[in-house]
């Protein structure tokens, strides 16, 4: 099976701006979550989401919003970027879970000057 | 917020020799699991040990859970090159809500 795939790798934005980040999840995984780490820290939770409906919200800004679609692929968008946002998006996929063994994209390496 | 909390958070140590590392983690569980991401890239899967598990293992990976002391430990043997990376610790808390809860990682160098 294809792994999780992210879209882009990479980006650079300027603050103001806005971005969406795409993540298609293994083919059959119904659960995506979606993780900001940035450098030396952890993984901060931002969402997970399971046919179409978020279930779970990290404590981030209005600012950072999520949907998924019915094929179970999700993105991610930031409008009004700031400084801050700079960081690794990952996007992890599970079967039904978001607790179960998650299986990681590459991720999306943003930076905003 | 953080549940998991890595020690050490940093680890150098020479090829051949054993790494352990641990987590410690505040409320009840139903796992734990441990991940290894290489230089910025995305996380692997290595291990989950259920609540009711001691101990598992995994190729040249042991996992122990004590759930009385709310803690976990990853021994790697025979260490090589590219066992360097960061490893973290994840938790499913009983009262979670579809999400693990992470801890901020141990970076674990293997010195040739």
């Amino acid at each position: 099976k294809a792994g999780v795939t992210q879209t882009p790798r990479y980006l650079i934005k300027t603050r103001g701006q806005q971005v969406t980040l795409s993540c298609s999840p293994i083919s059959g995984h119904r659960s995506v979550s979606w993780y900001q780490q940035t450098p030396g820290q952890g993984l901060q939770f931002l969402f997970e989401y399971f046919s179409e409906t978020q279930r779970n919200k990290g404590n981030f800004p209005g600012r950072f919003s999520g949907r998924q679609f019915s094929n179970s692929r999700s993105e991610m968008n930031v409008s009004t970027l700031e400084l801050g946002d700079s960081a690794l998006y990952l996007c992890a996929s599970s079967l039904v879970k978001g607790q179960e063994t998650q299986y990681f994209g590459p991720g999306t390496r943003l930076l905003v000057l | 917020s953080q549940q998991g909390e890595e020690d050490p958070q940093a680890l150098s140590i020479q090829e051949g020799e054993n790494a352990t590392m641990n987590c410690s983690y505040k409320t009840s569980i139903n796992n734990l699991q441990w991940y290894r991401q290489n230089s910025g890239r995305g996380l692997v899967h290595l291990i989950l040990i259920r609540s009711n598990e001691r101990e598992k293992h995994s190729g040249r990976l042991r996992v122990t859970l004590d759930t009385s002391k709310k803690s976990s430990s990853l021994l790697i043997t025979a260490s090589r090159a590219a066992d360097t990376a960061s490893y973290f610790c994840a938790t499913d808390p009983m009262d979670s809500n579809y999400q693990l809860i992470w801890g901020a990682g141990t970076k674990l160098i293997i010195k040739p």
